[in-house]
């Protein structure tokens, strides 16, 4: 079966620099939920998409941005990086339940 | 918001032995959810369970929902379950939100 595929694996960038994360949520899924996880942290709700729409919103830095395309997939925008970014970052699916498949996360590293 | 909470942290097996996880949550819950977190990051579905017992293979969970609680059962533990155990939960808005997990090591 068809799972939530992120892209890249893995980043790494420099301090001030952005970044891009790419998810593809499992076909048919309509609903894309972003989240963070720092090192030895439980992972950390930032954002979610119904639709193309946002639908909720956690703690994203306004550094962050996100959006849902028409195809579903969803970026996560990163702009001025900073240490304290360096974290994995979950993408999960949904489709009309409440189970939320996540993807294999994408480990980004700022220097 | 809704609290998740844990127990035990750590807990150290030796493989063959069984294992209990506890989570306890705050308030009704819609959704919860166990994951477990291998060595590589990945989070691997192991339980929709919100109410109600499930079993899969030597795992299961029962969620005593008007209680607050659900625990994941481990049996027969094998080295490869080692990693992080988290239990999410969902109470009213969409996301999930996690608890600090609870880190098993099995030794051979």
């Amino acid at each position: 079966a068809a799972g939530v595929i992120q892209s890249p694996r893995h980043l790494i960038k420099e301090k001030r620099e952005t970044a891009t994360l790419k998810c593809y949520p499992i076909p048919r899924h309509d609903t894309v939920y972003w989240y963070q996880q720092g090192p030895g942290q439980d992972p950390q709700f930032l954002i979610s998409f119904y639709e193309k729409m946002q639908s909720d919103k956690g703690s994203i830095p306004d550094r962050f941005s996100a959006q849902q395309f028409s195809d579903y997939h969803s970026e996560l925008n990163m702009s001025s990086l900073e240490l304290g970014d360096s974290a994995l970052y979950f993408c999960a699916s949904s489709s009309g339940t409440p189970v939320q498949y996540f993807g294999a996360g994408t480990r980004l590293s700022v220097l | 918001g809704i609290q998740v909470e844990q127990s035990p942290p750590d807990l150290i097996l030796q493989e063959g032995a069984n294992s209990t996880l506890r989570c306890n949550f705050s308030d009704s819950v819609n959704n919860l959810q166990w994951f477990h977190q291998n060595p590589w990051g990945q989070l691997i579905n192991l339980f929709y369970i919100p109410s109600g017992t499930k079993q899969n293979g030597r795992l299961s969970a029962t969620t005593v929902a008007t209680e607050r609680y659900s625990l994941l059962y481990i049996s027969s533990s094998q080295t490869t379950d080692s990693g992080v155990y988290f239990c999410a939960v969902e109470g009213g808005s969409e996301k999930l939100v996690f608890g600090k997990g609870t880190k098993l090591t099995v030794n051979p």
